[in-house]
C-alpha cells in the first residue's frame, strides 16, 4: 500500500517562527501536493511538485514556500508563521503514469500558530 | 474556472436511513475527472471514486452508488442502510484534463450517523 507519511500529527508554533512541515512517500511518485484544510472552504492547493526540484504554485501560495530535493519528500515552509496559517495541512501524492489519478494523501499536520 | 459546490454543510441521520449527499461542479473543460473522498476522524482522506466526464453510467459498489447527471452538472453520492462508521467529512472534488493532476475540492459535508 501506498504510505505518505506526515512528520508531525499536531504542531504548536509561535508568531513569527520558521516552520517546516514535512512529507515522505514511499512509492516513487512523482507528483506530491500540499493542501490546507479549513472549516467551510474544503481543501486549497498551496503548492505542488510534479519532479524533483520543480515546484508550482498552487491556488494560495502566499506565506508559504517549497523544497523538494529528493522524488520521496516534499517539505512545505512557512518562512514567519502567523496565526491566520493555523489550519490542518494535508500531503498527498500521485503518481505520473496517468494525469487525474486519485491523490493518496497523509493524516496531516494540525498546526497552531499562537 | 472550475469550481465544486457542497451545499450540505452538516448532515444528522440515524443508522439504516439512507443519505444523498450532494455535488455540484462547474467546469470549461469538455474532458474532465470527478471524485469522492472520504475523511474519517484519523484525518486521512480515503479515496471512493473517480469518474471521467464520458461516462455517466451511475456506478454502484457495495452501500455506496453515485449518480453522474451532466445535464444538471451534478455528482451525488448515496450510502443505503447507512451505518456509524460511515460518519465522517466527505469531499467532492474536480480535475480538468488541462490540469492533469490539480484537484479542486468543495468544502465538504460533514455526514454524522447515531445509533
Amino acid at each position: 500500500d501506498v504510505k505518505v507519511t506526515q512528520s508531525s500529527r499536531y504542531l504548536v508554533k509561535r508568531t513569527g517562527e520558521k516552520v517546516f512541515l514535512e512529507c515522505v512517500q514511499d512509492m516513487d511518485h512523482e507528483n506530491m501536493f500540499w493542501y490546507r484544510q479549513d472549516p467551510g472552504l474544503g481543501l486549497r492547493l498551496i503548492y505542488f511538485s510534479y519532479d524533483v526540484k520543480m515546484k508550482e504554485k498552487g491556488d494560495i501560495p502566499e506565506g508559504y514556500s517549497v523544497s523538494r530535493e529528493k522524488k520521496e519528500r516534499f517539505s512545505l515552509i512557512l518562512e514567519s508563521a502567523s496565526t491566520n496559517q493555523t489550519s490542518m495541512y494535508l500531503c498527498a501524492s500521485s503518481p505520473d503514469t496517468a494525469p487525474n489519478e486519485k491523490l493518496f494523501f497523509g493524516s496531516g499536520t494540525q498546526l497552531s500558530v499562537l | 474556472a472550475q469550481k465544486v459546490t457542497q451545499a450540505q454543510t452538516e448532515i444528522s441521520v440515524v443508522e439504516k436511513e439512507d443519505v444523498t449527499l450532494d455535488c455540484v461542479y462547474e467546469t470549461r473543460d469538455t474532458t474532465y475527472y470527478l471524485f469522492w473522498y472520504k475523511q474519517p476522524p484519523s484525518g486521512e482522506l480515503v479515496f471512493l471514486i473517480r469518474r471521467n466526464s464520458f461516462d455517466e453510467q451511475n456506478e454502484i459498489s457495495g452501500r455506496y452508488s453515485w449518480n453522474f447527471q451532466k445535464s444538471t452538472s451534478s455528482f451525488n453520492f448515496t450510502i443505503t442502510a447507512s451505518q456509524v462508521v460511515d460518519s465522517a467529512v466527505y469531499f467532492c472534488a474536480l480535475s480538468e484534463a488541462i490540469n492533469g493532476n490539480k484537484l479542486v475540492f468543495g468544502a465538504g459535508t460533514i455526514l454524522r450517523v447515531k445509533s
